[in-house]
This record gives C-alpha cells, structure tokens and sequence, in this order.
C-alpha cells in the first residue's frame, strides 16, 4: 500500500502565486522528503525533515510536518514557470530506513 | 555534485528477449536501487544492493533480477521480458544505509516491450 499519499493529485496556478502540496502518510516515520520530477526525467531531492521537526525552509520552499496528524506540506513561495514537474513526498518505514516509500505525485503546471 | 547515469533514455525490446539495464554512480554510494514508474502508481521498488554482491527484493522483484560486481555499478536484468514490463525505469544511489540520506536518481530509462 502507498505510505505517502499527494493532495492534490493535480494543481494548476499562475505564476507568482504559491503552490501548496499536501502528502498523509500511515505508520511511524523517521524523515519525510520531498522530490521533484520534470515531465519523463529522474527525480531530484528537494529537502528533506526529520520527524523531530516541524518545519524547514529552503529557498522559496517551506516544508511543515505534523507527525500526530500524519501529515507534510510543501509550500512553493511565488511560483515560476520552472516549477512546472511531478513533486512526491517520499517516507521511510520506522524501523526499515532503507526503504523509500513513494506517494503518486502531484502534478504541477505554473501558467506564465 | 553526485552523478548517477543509465545506459539508455529509451530502449525497445521485443517479448521474451534478455534485457539489461546498467546504472552508474560516481561518488562511491553504498547503496543502490532499482525503481519503476507507472501512472497512477508512483515508484515502486523492484531490488536494491546495500553493499557490492548484497542485494535484497523491493516490493515488486518478480521477472527481475539484478547484479552488483562493482560498488559504482547496478545492473537489471529482465530474464525474458514481457509487454507488463514497460515501464519507465529509474535507478537511484544513497550514501549510506542509514536514516536521512537522500537518493540520487539517474535520468531514467523508458522501456517499451513490444
């Protein structure tokens, strides 16, 4: 089953405005990251925040995690064209830190 | 900067045919992986390596299999591929085998069984 579900699966603004994505997760998790995917290429790391934290900033992106509710944001802070991609949060399974558990994605489009 | 490449960007293959799929690190990673990408099902872990000549199944390892002869390269093998089996195929390397490193992915594989 998907650790790591998006919300939504799909979000289209204009540029200059924020993007916020949402990712839920199930069981117990050491770190939380996030990647971006540009359309038929590898996926980046973005940030990455440790369950004993809750909130972290790089750049423009602001990453919350709320570990009672389960729950990350990521925040993109005055959009571009460039964001346009796939961003998915990926989780860890508590004791099993090899493993990635990627959610589904949400698909981004930024209109200039 | 960590740089992890595959052999192809799209490859076609006909079913039953022995396909290889070869990813590169340079930055002498410890660990490596093997993923697959479908729509509506995000990536899904077929095998990873831990260690050179160490692998251990992902969730989906069924008509793969894999092989780790040197720390900087990681191959996929489809044994006899099937047309279920295109897919686009990610690899990706870790530091360590530890809490909160990130992976590097290469640029990915398009493959298409026909």
């Amino acid at each position: 089953s998907q650790q790591g579900e998006e919300d939504p699966q799909a979000l289209s603004i204009q540029e200059g405005e924020n993007a916020t994505m949402n990712c839920s997760y199930k069981t117990s998790i050491n770190n939380l990251q996030w990647y971006r995917q540009n359309s038929g290429r590898g996926l980046v790391h973005l940030i990455l925040i440790r369950s004993n934290e809750r909130e972290k900033h790089s750049g423009r992106l602001r990453v919350t995690l709320d570990t009672s509710k389960k729950s990350s944001s990521l925040l993109i802070t005055a959009s571009r064209a460039a964001d346009t991609a796939s961003y998915f949060c990926a989780t860890d399974e508590g004791d099993s830190s090899y493993k990635l558990i990627f959610g589904s994605g949400t698909r981004l489009l930024v209109r200039p | 900067d960590v740089k992890v490449t595959q052999s192809s960007r799209y490859l076609v293959k006909r079913t039953g045919e022995k396909v290889f799929l070869e990813c590169v690190q340079d930055m002498d990673h410890e660990n490596m992986f093997w993923y697959r990408q479908d729509p509506g099902l995000g990536l899904r872990l077929i095998y990873f390596s831990y260690d050179v000549k160490m692998k251990e199944k992902g969730d989906i390892p069924e008509g793969y299999s894999v092989s780790r002869e040197k720390k900087e390269r990681f191959s996929l093998i489809l044994e006899s591929a099937s047309t279920n089996q295109t897919s686009m195929y990610l690899c990706a390397s870790r530091l360590y085998l530890n809490q909160g490193y990130e992976q590097y992915f290469g640029p990915g594989t398009r493959l298409t069984v026909t």
